[in-house]
């Protein structure tokens, strides 16, 4: 089985620039988290939807960030602009909720860099 | 509020031997317990869960871990480390009244030493 799929795997722009960032979940989980993993502050999360709906972004950093879950199938993750203190590997994860006994499931992440 | 925590940033352990990597909770309900474990340049991997039944749970690649309620904690183990086991670990926990998140910890490091 495919496992959560994110793209693109590495990013490297510039100041100002807009990035975003994709993620395609498993079929059939109805749960997706973005995290972000830094050396400073270990790995936080940012925001997570159930059912497309977004339940808690109070990780969320600043309004520069933004994320939507238009479909069950894909999520986006949007920096705009991008300073270099967003730059980290950004994960996203995904899991069946409504047993509260399911694992998440990780993507391999996107490392961005903004310069 | 639920939280986890992990007193060790990094764990030495020779190979062949055993090992242990610690985790503490809490949480206002019953836990629902877990151990990821990344490698480099990869995403977190599920380990193991506890939810309810035997307090000793075994999981992937050998690892078992102890769920202990009087002392709120969960720690990882394996009798026999390998190389390979080097990584970084990490303990979580939801609360079991909350059908949502899990809260994560900061991490323990594992080098196993050839």
């Amino acid at each position: 089985d495919a496992g959560v799929i994110q793209s693109p795997r590495h990013e490297v722009t510039e100041m100002g620039q807009e990035v975003t960032l994709r993620c395609k979940p498993i079929s059939g989980h109805n749960s997706l988290f973005w995290y972000r993993q830094t050396m400073m502050r270990g790995l936080e999360l940012l925001i997570y939807f159930n059912n497309n709906v977004p339940i808690d972004d109070s990780g969320m950093p600043e309004d520069r960030f933004s994320a939507k879950m238009p479909n069950a199938s894909f999520s986006t993750l949007k920096i705009q602009p991008s300073e270099p203190r967003d730059s980290a590997v950004y994960f996203c994860a995904s899991s069946f909720t409504g047993l509260g006994n399911q694992p998440q499931h990780f993507g391999d992440g996107t490392r961005l860099s903004i310069l | 509020a639920q939280s986890v925590a992990q007193p060790e940033d990094q764990v030495n352990v020779a190979e062949g031997n055993p090992l242990t990597v610690k985790c503490t909770y809490s949480v206002s309900g019953n836990p629902y317990l877990f151990w990821y474990v990344q490698y480099p340049n990869r995403g977190l991997q599920f380990l193991l869960k506890y939810i309810t039944g035997d307090n000793l749970v075994k999981g992937s690649y050998g690892f078992e871990a102890e769920f202990n309620k009087s002392q709120t904690s969960f720690h990882l183990k394996k009798p026999s480390a390998l190389v390979s086991d080097s990584a970084l670990y990490f303990c979580a926990v939801r609360d079991g009244r909350r059908d949502d998140k899990i809260i994560f910890g900061k991490g323990t490091r594992l080098h196993i030493l050839p």
